[in-house]
């Protein structure tokens, strides 16, 4: 009920193509879904959110697209730099919780 | 305005011995929350602490390990009688308001168990 599955668990982009990455939930309680960047050595950090009330939300070359009938949702960036290169975790939790569940991660590396 | 500070950023501890890591939350913020991240794995909720309190440790394992955050000081993880399968990354978060959507992270303690 709590799981969060991530995929791909790796990807390897060329500079200046999309990166795609996907999450699934089964806990249909869930009402929050962030986006964290974390890079080597650094804590996770947020990078976009977004609540089920909308199918998508764009922050500049970031979008995240939310399927709430298929309990899916995904990352998308947009112009993949080479510094965008980082492991990306997706999570979740609900308003009854404090707690947020993370997918697995994904390792990203965009080619210059 | 310091963000959330983790102390020691690394630590090695034989078979036995105890860990304590720190996490000192931003200013303002009460509540604290500590997370473990195993190699190429997410990150698994251990414990939501506030100020002298407890909220929530069903993520912590039931021996072994216990937090705390006293009233005036850093919060505490500590881990007795370490094994190998307990080094990881250990993250702590820190909110205002008990919400998940506000939490910022630190920069987490490396444990390393030989």
């Amino acid at each position: 009920q709590q799981q969060v599955k991530q995929s791909p668990q790796s990807l390897i982009v060329q500079k200046g193509g999309i990166s795609i990455i996907n999450c699934a939930y089964e806990n249909t309680a869930f009402d929050y879904f962030p986006w964290y960047q974390q890079f080597p050595g650094k804590g996770p950090a947020l990078l976009i959110a977004i609540r089920p009330d909308v199918s998508e939300k764009k922050e500049g070359r970031f979008t995240i697209s939310f399927n709430k009938s298929a309990k899916q949702f995904s990352l998308h960036i947009m112009d993949s730099q080479p510094g965008d290169s980082a492991t990306y975790f997706c999570a979740a939790s609900s308003n009854a919780g404090n707690m947020l569940t993370f997918g697995g991660g994904t390792r990203l590396m965009v080619k210059p | 305005n310091a963000g959330v500070m983790q102390n020691p950023r690394h630590l090695v501890r034989r078979r036995g011995q105890e860990a304590r890591l720190r996490c000192s939350p931003m200013k303002g913020h009460s509540h604290v929350y500590w997370y473990r991240q195993l190699p190429e794995e997410g990150l698994k909720f251990m414990v939501y602490l506030q100020k002298e309190n407890i909220i929530d440790e069903s993520g912590m394992p039931k021996e072994r390990f216990s937090a705390e955050f006293p009233k005036e000081g850093p919060s505490i993880l500590r881990i007795q009688q370490v094994v190998r399968g307990d080094s990881a990354a250990y993250f702590c978060a820190s909110s205002i308001s008990g919400q998940s959507y506000g939490y910022t992270f630190g920069s987490g303690t490396r444990l390393t168990v030989v």
